[in-house]
């Protein structure tokens, strides 16, 4: 069974600019959650969504955004960049909350 | 107080010997508890996961869950190398119905060969 995928691996991008993210989960899990890991912080949750629904969500602004399609692929947006957003996202798939699995992660560098 | 806590280490265990890693939680309704394993540049990999209080075993790793004292463990037995890397703990919370994954800030684990 193929794992989850991220796209892209690696991005840079100024301040200001917008991105988004892709995470396509485990085939058959509809859970798919988006995390931040940052040296300082460590693995810090963004949100969940769960059949095309927000289930969670964590404290972040809303310059963060999620959405998930009826494929259960999701994607993350963030607007607005600032210099403190550099970090490796991660998503993680699951048939329901508890065992997560993840992806590769993208590294987003803001210049 | 931290909702995770683990000691962030760095542990440094011989090789042969058993690496014991710690991590309490604050959340006294938590059910679902999880270590995963990140190695530098990767990202975490699910090592065991236990909903019980007592010992769970897979292999050379034990988790061990205790409630009442809010802890759980990760005993890695016959420490190799390839075991060094950092080690999550993760705790499923209920905060008024918003559950989410929450991770400690990982304990960095060095096998001397």
């Amino acid at each position: 069974k193929a794992g989850v995928t991220q796209t892209p691996r690696y991005l840079i991008k100024t301040r200001g600019q917008q991105v988004t993210l892709s995470c396509s989960p485990i085939s058959g899990h509809r859970s798919v959650s988006w995390y931040q890991q940052t040296p300082g912080q460590g693995l810090q949750f963004l949100f969940e969504y769960f059949s095309e629904t927000q289930r969670n969500k964590g404290n972040f602004p809303g310059r963060f955004s999620g959405r998930q399609f009826s494929n259960s692929r999701s994607e993350m947006n963030v607007s607005t960049l600032e210099l403190g957003d550099s970090a490796l996202y991660l998503c993680a798939s699951a048939l329901v909350t508890d065992t997560q699995y993840f992806g590769p992660g993208t590294r987003l560098t803001v210049l | 107080q931290k909702e995770v806590e683990q000691n962030s280490g760095p542990l440094s265990v011989p090789e042969g010997a058993i690496a014991s890693l710690n991590c309490t939680y604050s959340d006294r309704g938590s059910q679902s508890f999880f270590w995963y394993r990140q190695y530098s540049g990767k990202s975490p990999e699910l090592i065991m996961s236990i909903y019980s209080n007592g010992d769970k075993e897979d292999g050379r790793f034990t988790a061990q869950l205790n409630k009442a004292s809010q802890y759980v463990s990760l005993l890695i037995r016959d420490s190799q190398p390839s075991d060094s890397a950092t080690y999550l703990c993760a705790v499923k919370v209920s905060n008024f119905g918003n559950e989410k994954l929450t991770f400690g800030t990982g304990t960095r684990l060095t096998i001397i060969p």
